[in-house]
This record gives structure tokens, C-alpha cells and sequence, in this order.
């Protein structure tokens, strides 16, 4: 299986930062990435696929890059909205879909 | 407008059985990947199981054998029949749908609400 390792697993941030979430695979998955944000007591929603692509509607302060082992999440100005738990999630390895362990961006 | 809506969900005894249901509106079950996946209180996402549009069913090692994915194209609803219940099966399930596809795989575009799954004597 492949593993999906994402850091930190907790990060502290103001409205208006600059915030990057990294994802590492254990073995090569080329693009097929996806980041999810997920609330309390809610269902993850998808942001980005294929490692970069914003879903429809999703704020262009969201950006995803990488490919290969290594992803970064970007948001470029926190907003309140965005206080909430990310997962990366890899679908290059069928089935057996894989995600990272979350990671919870919180207000400092 | 897509919308997954779970249902079945409950307590039940180690050992006793349940039938999950995600009713689909907006698409097309049978035309799409539709999947399970879990998440135990407090805890991250795990993926259980898949069930493909041509009907080829796949599923995580921790429920292989105990769980079955079906569909009735009909209804448009997923199900999952869970069987030989354990305590580490108690999670929050979510039905989602496989959109974006590559040739070979998706990610899920669109999830259910989820309904919980509590084991326990």
C-alpha cells in the first residue's frame, strides 16, 4: 500500500497568513493527488485534484502543486472559513485509496 | 443537483450485522465509482470499499470478508452490508462518488453526510 505522510499535523496561523501543508508519498503516484477540507461533524469536500486542479467554487486562495512524491496545499490569506482539518489522499494506487493522517490548521 | 443521503446506521453488538444505505439523487449510481469510506471518532479517513460502474467490488483488508458493497440500479442507492461486527469498526461512514476520473482512477467529488456506526455491548 501505499503510504501518505502529510506535515505538520498541527499548524497555528492568523487570518491573512500565507499557510502550506505538505504531503509525501512512499512511492511515486505522478499527479493523482487530492486535498479534502473538512469541519467538525462534517464531510470532507473536495479542493483540489490531479495535484493542482481547484474544484469548481473553491476560492483561488486555495493552489496545489507537485507531483511525483511530494504535494504542497497552498492558501495564499487565511480567511476564517478555511480554521479546519486538510487531507491529501492519493487515488494513482486502485483500488486502495489512501489519505494522509490530516492535518488541523487552527487559529493563533 | 447531487446529493448522497446515508441512512442505517446505529448500535449494534460486536458480533451483529448492518445495512448502511446512501441514496443518490442527481446522477447515476451505476454510471459513476461509488465508494465507502470511514472515519472512527477523533480519528483520520480510512477507505472500505468500492464498487464500479461495470460492478467489480474491492475492499480494504480490515473488512475483507465481513462487508459487502452492492447497488440497486433501480432505487439509485448504494449499500453496505456489514457483518462480524467489531469494536474498531465504529466510525462515522460516508458514501462518496469517484468524479475527475484518470483512465484508471478518481478521487471523490461528492460526499454523503454520513451516518455512524457505534459497536458496542
Amino acid at each position: 500500500d501505499i503510504q501518505m505522510t502529510q506535515s505538520p499535523s498541527t499548524l497555528s496561523a492568523s487570518v491573512g497568513d500565507r499557510v502550506t501543508i505538505t504531503c509525501r508519498a512512499s512511492q511515486s503516484i505522478s499527479s493523482w493527488l487530492a486535498w479534502y477540507q473538512q469541519k467538525p461533524g462534517k464531510a470532507p469536500k473536495l479542493l483540489i485534484y490531479k495535484a493542482s486542479s481547484l474544484e469548481s467554487g473553491v476560492p483561488s486562495r486555495f493552489s496545489g502543486s507537485g507531483s511525483g512524491t511530494e504535494f504542497t496545499l497552498t492558501i495564499s490569506s487565511l480567511q476564517p472559513d478555511d480554521f479546519a482539518t486538510y487531507y491529501c489522499q492519493q487515488y494513482n494506487s486502485y483500488p486502495g485509496w489512501t489519505f494522509g493522517q490530516g492535518t488541523k490548521v487552527e487559529i493563533k | 443537483e447531487v446529493q448522497l443521503v446515508e441512512s442505517g446506521g446505529g448500535l449494534v453488538q460486536p458480533g451483529g450485522s448492518l445495512r448502511l444505505s446512501c441514496a443518490a439523487s442527481g446522477f447515476t449510481v451505476s454510471s459513476n465509482y461509488m465508494s465507502w469510506v470511514r472515519q472512527a471518532p477523533g480519528k483520520g479517513l480510512e477507505w472500505v470499499s468500492v464498487i464500479y460502474s461495470g460492478g467489480s467490488t474491492y475492499y480494504a483488508d480490515s473488512v475483507k470478508g465481513r462487508f459487502t458493497i452492492s447497488r440497486d440500479n433501480s432505487k439509485n442507492t448504494l449499500y453496505l452490508q456489514m457483518n462480524s461486527l467489531r469494536a474498531e469498526d465504529t466510525a462515522v461512514y460516508y458514501c462518496a462518488r469517484g468524479g475527475y476520473c484518470s483512465s484508471t482512477s478518481c478521487p471523490f467529488d461528492y460526499w454523503g453526510q454520513g451516518t455512524l456506526v457505534t459497536v458496542s455491548s
